[in-house]
């Protein structure tokens, strides 16, 4: 069966330091991988997604940036983290006919 | 205008009601959607999917798509305390990107 592991659960970070968020999904194979971010009582809101290695596409410009150095891996990185940048972020993979499998998401706070 | 707009609550119900949720959407292309819980603290889990007009049944929970409408609903019936979370309705062209909505939070009381 399909799993997704998402990692650290909770990381408090100053501003202006780096960010490394990373998703690993195991148990298929060419998922599609999404960022996404829930502020406290709002919706999600897409950042990135990637169909494949290397292949990235931004939702929503910001300094935060996304890779896939694997075909089931996918980072969320950040050089300078600004206060704006707390939140809750959500790993996912897809799959046609399938919806989403979100991973147990990474809350942030920003000090 | 939000692609998707959802009933924002909050909602409270005694054990046992039915609770439905609903949400409103405008792109008109959109052809799959889905409801998930999400329980605080932790990441959404799909509970339907559909892809086409009419309802469907898992369980205590029906979800009802009306494309004519552009209006989704989710039923929970004989509601219980564990289905106490918030519900985000969500839709997508393609199966690529989802639109979501903000999500309604629901307590079912004891």
């Amino acid at each position: 069966s399909q799993t997704i592991h998402q990692w650290p659960a909770t990381l408090v970070q100053p501003v202006g330091s780096p960010l490394s968020l990373e998703c690993t999904v195991e148990g298929t194979s060419n998922p599609n991988l999404y960022w996404y971010r829930q502020a406290a009582g709002r919706g999600l809101q897409l950042l990135f997604y990637s169909v494949g290695i290397g292949q990235i596409s931004s939702e929503v410009p910001q300094n935060l940036s996304a890779s896939r150095p694997q075909d089931r891996q996918f980072i969320l990185s950040s050089k300078k983290l600004l206060l704006s940048d707390s939140g809750f972020y959500l790993c996912a993979w897809g799959s046609e006919g399938y919806g989403y499998t979100f991973g147990s998401g990474t809350r942030l706070t920003v000090v | 205008q939000k692609e998707v707009e959802q009933d924002p609550g909050p909602l409270s119900v005694p054990e046992g009601a039915i609770v439905s949720l609903n949400c409103t959407y405008s792109n008109s292309a959109f052809q799959y959607f889905m409801w998930y819980r999400q329980y605080s603290r932790k990441g959404p889990e799909l509970l339907m999917y559909t892809y086409s007009s009419g309802n469907k049944e898992d369980g205590r929970f029906t979800a009802q798509v009306d494309k004519s409408s552009k209006y989704i609903s989710l039923f929970i019936r004989d509601s219980q305390p564990s289905d106490s979370a918030t519900y985000l309705c969500a839709m997508t062209l393609n199966d690529y990107k989802l639109s979501f909505g903000a999500g309604t939070t629901v307590t079912v009381r004891a």
